[in-house]
């Protein structure tokens, strides 16, 4: 079986800060990480994944993650956040299907 | 970029009422996925398809559900009787391996 928490429902934060919108997950076994963001009224857009590897992985629009194996974290973090990033991200965890956190929306402010 | 792409984009049915929800994935992709997100929920697994088989299912996923790959290019999810707690998004997932690329999701309202 498999988990996700996303320990923060809401984090508001002014434009040009950076920001870290935290993950935790469990599995009994290893799986893939995945970072998803939901644009008002539109899906899922994946915007990073670790597969395997550098455990630092960066995706689109200058977000990057780090997958913690010993505290079992996959936060995600962006030195320079813009108005358009306000929008709910997701952090899912699988291999097949995937389980998904609660959601964390992003909300920036001029 | 090839997308993911699903109709209707909303749909509003009435209660016990059979409704289709159609995704036309991308070419090269071999497994799909549905999936729900009731409003204010998390998204959850439904089904996973792969090879004109269901390869896993969700306790979700009943005798109301059903999904096929009618013509080598759509991919259905069939609800025979809807119920109004089934009202929620409904997103489509397809993928070559192990990232799956969602589609913009059909709103579906049950009266």
């Amino acid at each position: 079986a498999q988990s996700v928490t996303q320990l923060d429902s809401q984090v508001p934060v002014f434009e040009e800060a950076p920001v870290e919108l935290r993950c935790n997950y469990s599995s009994s076994v290893s799986v893939y990480l995945f970072w998803y963001v939901q644009y008002p009224n539109q899906g899922l857009q994946l915007l990073l994944k670790y597969l395997s590897g550098s455990t630092l992985v960066k995706g689109i629009n200058g977000f990057e993650a780090e997958f913690n194996k010993s505290q079992t974290s996959f936060h995600l973090r962006k030195p320079s956040v813009h108005i358009s990033d306000t929008a709910e991200y997701f952090c899912a965890v699988g291999y097949g299907k995937l389980t998904f956190g609660q959601g964390t929306i992003l909300t920036v402010h001029p | 970029e090839p997308e993911v792409t699903q109709t209707p984009s909303h749909q509003v049915t009435q209660m016990g009422q059979e409704v289709i929800l159609r995704c036309v994935p991308i070419s090269n992709h071999l497994y799909f996925y549905w999936y729900r997100q009731i409003l204010g929920q998390k998204v959850e697994f439904l089904v996973s398809f792969y090879n004109n088989e269901i390869s896993e299912k969700s306790e979700i996923f009943d005798d109301q559900f059903s999904v096929e790959r009618p013509d080598g290019s759509n991919f259905t999810l069939k609800i025979r009787s809807t119920k109004l707690e089934d009202s929620a998004m409904y997103f489509c997932a397809t993928t070559p391996q192990e990232t799956q690329y969602f589609g913009p999701g059909t709103r579906l309202l049950v009266l």
